[in-house]
């Protein structure tokens, strides 16, 4: 199955703000809002960020957030910190009870 | 704190079938709130939604991945199991078992573990 395209990177000053996009279709990020995002430093596990396309789970910093137009859904990344630097998925529930990711961006921080 | 943990040979041979269960100690895998999956990352590649089950049975599948995937769940050992046959190359990856809230994410995450397929 396709996955939900993203930029293959990010980059921003520290103190700056970003956003990574992740486009979908009328068959997931378009039609649900169960858009989720991710997390991943190298060699670690994906750690979630947003859920249900705007929800932080507890102990997210505030300067992540997300949101949601049409097929396209948003990451951003606010008073960016070295820490900030990492790969990040976006997630969508898609039609017949199946999942998809995006493609992924590197994040980096100036 | 929860966390859940993957085990399982780290190489299979080609066409032979890849075997991994991931358990859940601290938490009921029972629990009616959760299902839980697995995923996948070729190194250096991006993430692939594998499959998922519920306590009950319930399971679903990537569609493509499905004629080639079997997820089982073992409640009496708190743990769920993933099989995936006809191996080749192209599976090589690192392999994570995850907590699913049903459509909405996937909330917890095991360290992962690498399989490579290779003779």
């Amino acid at each position: 199955q396709s996955a939900l395209i993203q930029p293959a990177s990010v980059s921003g000053s520290p103190g700056q703000s970003i956003t990574i996009s992740c486009t979908g279709t009328n068959s997931d990020v378009g039609v649900y809002n169960y858009v989720s995002w991710y997390q991943q430093h190298p060699g670690e596990a994906p750690k979630l960020m947003i859920y249900d396309v705007s929800n932080r789970p507890s102990g997210v910093s505030i300067r992540f957030s997300g949101s949601k137009s049409g097929d396209t859904a948003s990451l951003t990344i606010s008073g960016l910190q070295a820490e900030d630097e990492a790969d990040y998925y976006c997630n969508s529930y898609r039609s017949g009870n199946t999942y998809v990711f995006g493609t992924g961006t590197k994040v980096t921080v100036l | 704190q929860l966390q859940l943990q993957e085990s399982g040979p780290g190489l299979v041979k080609p066409s032979e079938t890849l075997s991994l269960t991931c358990t859940v100690p601290g938490a009921s895998i029972s629990s009616p709130s959760y299902y839980w999956g697995w995923i996948r990352q070729p190194p250096g590649k991006g993430l692939e939604y594998i499959g998922s089950i519920y306590y009950s049975g319930i399971t679903y599948y990537n569609p493509s991945l499905k004629s080639r995937v079997t997820i089982s769940v073992d409640t009496s050992k708190n743990r769920f199991s993933l099989k995936l046959s006809s191996v080749s190359a192209a599976d090589t990856a690192f392999y994570y078992c995850a907590r699913l809230i049903w459509r909405e994410a996937f909330d917890l995450w095991g360290q992962g573990t690498l399989v490579t397929v290779s003779s």
